[in-house]
C-alpha cells in the first residue's frame, strides 16, 4: 500500500531554534501534500498545503514565514518551523495524495515537536 | 462548505460487543467520506472510505460504515471488538471535484473493556 514517511518522529529543542520536518511519500508520486497540526486530544488542524513547483497554500491563522514549506519533488515535501517557541510545541502530520484519480490521502506517523 | 459532527467524544464498548462511532455530515457537493483510525502518537490510517459507489463501505479489521443520504450519516460499525480497536477514530468529509481538502471531525475516543 501507499506509504507516507515523516522525519523526524520526535525533535525536542531549545527556544529560537528552527526545526524541518521531511514528509517523504515512498512509493507513489504526490502532487499536493498537506500539513496539520494536532493539538492533545484534539482533531487535526490543516495549516497549509503544499504544492510540487510552487508556493503553499496557507490556512487562514497560519503564519507563512513562520511555517516554511518547501516541495521541491514529487515525493518530498518539507516543513520548517522557524525561531520555534515553546506555544509552537505540538504534534505535526503531513498527508500526501496520489497522483490522478480520487484516491483518499496517505498519512505519516507524524513529529512530535518540543520546544523547550 | 462541509462539515463533520462526530456525536460522540468517547464511546466504552466491552470486547466482543458491538462498535457504533456515529457521524454526521453536511456538504455542498457530493461528498467522499472517510473513517481514520489513530493510535496514541501515531498517525491516521485509512479505515474505509466512500466515493459514490455502494452505500454500505466494507473497510479493514472488520469495520464497515453506512452511506445514508436521507439522513447525512454515515456511521461506523463493528461487530465485535478487539482490544486492538482502542484508538481514536476520525469521520472525515472531501467535496468531491474541488480541491478535495479534507474536513475532520473532533473525534471519538474507543475504549474497549476487557
Amino acid at each position: 500500500g501507499a506509504v507516507v514517511s515523516q522525519h523526524p518522529s520526535r525533535v525536542i529543542c531549545k527556544s529560537g531554534t528552527s526545526v524541518k520536518i521531511e514528509c517523504r511519500s515512498l512509493d507513489f508520486q504526490a502532487t499536493t501534500m498537506f500539513w496539520y497540526r494536532q493539538f492533545p486530544k484534539q482533531s487535526l488542524m490543516l495549516m497549509a498545503t503544499s504544492n510540487e513547483g510552487s508556493k503553499a497554500t496557507y490556512e487562514q491563522g497560519v503564519e507563512k514565514d513562520k511555517f516554511l514549506i518547501n516541495h521541491a519533488s514529487l515525493t518530498l515535501s518539507t516543513l520548517t518551523v522557524t525561531s520555534a517557541h515553546p506555544e509552537d510545541s505540538s504534534f505535526y502530520i503531513c498527508s500526501a495524495r496520489p497522483v490522478g484519480g480520487n484516491q483518499p490521502q496517505h498519512f505519516g506517523d507524524g513529529t512530535r515537536l518540543s520546544i523547550l | 462548505a462541509q462539515s463533520v459532527t462526530q456525536l460522540d467524544s468517547h464511546v466504552s464498548v466491552s470486547e466482543g460487543t458491538p462498535v457504533l462511532l456515529r457521524c454526521n455530515y453536511s456538504s455542498s457537493y457530493s461528498p467522499s467520506l472517510f473513517w481514520y483510525v489513530q493510535h496514541p502518537n501515531k498517525g491516521l490510517q485509512l479505515l474505509l472510505k466512500y466515493t459514490s459507489a455502494a452505500t454500505l463501505v466494507k473497510g479493514i479489521n472488520g469495520f464497515e460504515a453506512e452511506f445514508k443520504k436521507s439522513e447525512t450519516s454515515f456511521h461506523l460499525t463493528k461487530p465485535s471488538a478487539h482490544m486492538s480497536d482502542a484508538a481514536e477514530y476520525f469521520c472525515v468529509v472531501s467535496a468531491q471535484g474541488t480541491a478535495r481538502q479534507l474536513t475532520f471531525g473532533s473525534g471519538t475516543q474507543l475504549t474497549v473493556l476487557p
